[in-house]
């Protein structure tokens, strides 16, 4: 057990629709990351989060955004969902805010748009 | 940008070896290895933090050749277990925005 914790963990919803994913974090760690990974692919970079403030975004849709609250779970909003959004969408966290120290994954939340 | 995995694909019988290789067109200031078993989360099994360090985790280690940009994961007398698929992610220059390779999937049959 990583210590992450994202929620749901299945999620199925239709075309145009809006979604919203959870993450908490380890105990202690003050960084998050998201990650998109499609059918056998690998793990796309979606943003990262340092202490409330976003530290880095990667190929991130703009109908795609994300925030870190006060208490550091971190929320990831899909919305006008499209059939090709369908993905396993991880969660990870680590310590620092660089690429410095283990990141720890969530077991996901899979996204279906149907 | 993405760093580049080679081998995609390996199988392997037990006890043999293995070596995957991760290298980038940009200057790594970081290299992390993960496995991913089908269906589960990315496991961590090292970072590489310097130039030519080297790391090792069980029967697994490391290589980073910071002048070559690349990094090299050896999976001695592979097990079973070590099925899965790995994956290298980098670190940019500003420290941050880990970037993983496209992974390599092992298969390793008795």
């Amino acid at each position: 057990d990583s210590g992450v914790t994202q929620t749901p963990k299945h999620l199925i919803t239709a075309t145009g629709q809006r979604v919203t994913l959870r993450c908490s974090p380890r105990s202690g760690d003050l960084s998050v990351y998201w990650y998109q990974q499609s059918l056998d692919q690998g793990l796309q970079f979606l943003i990262q989060y340092y202490n409330g403030e976003e530290r880095a975004k990667g190929n991130i849709l703009e109908r795609f955004s994300a925030q870190q609250f006060p208490d550091l779970h971190s929320e990831l909003n899909l919305s006008s969902l499209e059939l090709g959004d369908s993905a396993l969408y991880f969660c990870a966290s680590s310590v620092s805010q660089g690429a410095n120290s283990p990141l720890h994954f969530g077991n996901g939340t899979r996204l279906t748009v149907t | 940008q993405q760093p580049v995995q080679s081998p995609q694909a390996v199988i392997l019988r037990e006890g043999e070896d293995a070596v995957i290789n991760c290298s980038s067109s940009k200057a790594l200031y970081s290299v992390h290895w993960y496995r991913q078993k089908h269906g589960e989360a990315p496991v961590f099994l090292m970072i590489l933090l310097k130039g030519g360090e080297q790391k090792g985790h069980e029967k697994i280690s490391a290589s980073f050749n910071e002048k070559k940009q690349q990094s090299s994961l050896y999976l001695t007398a592979s097990q079973l277990s070590y099925s899965g698929t790995y994956f290298c992610g980098t670190g940019n220059n500003a420290g941050n925005m880990l970037t993983f390779g496209g992974g390599t999937r092992l298969m390793v049959k008795p």
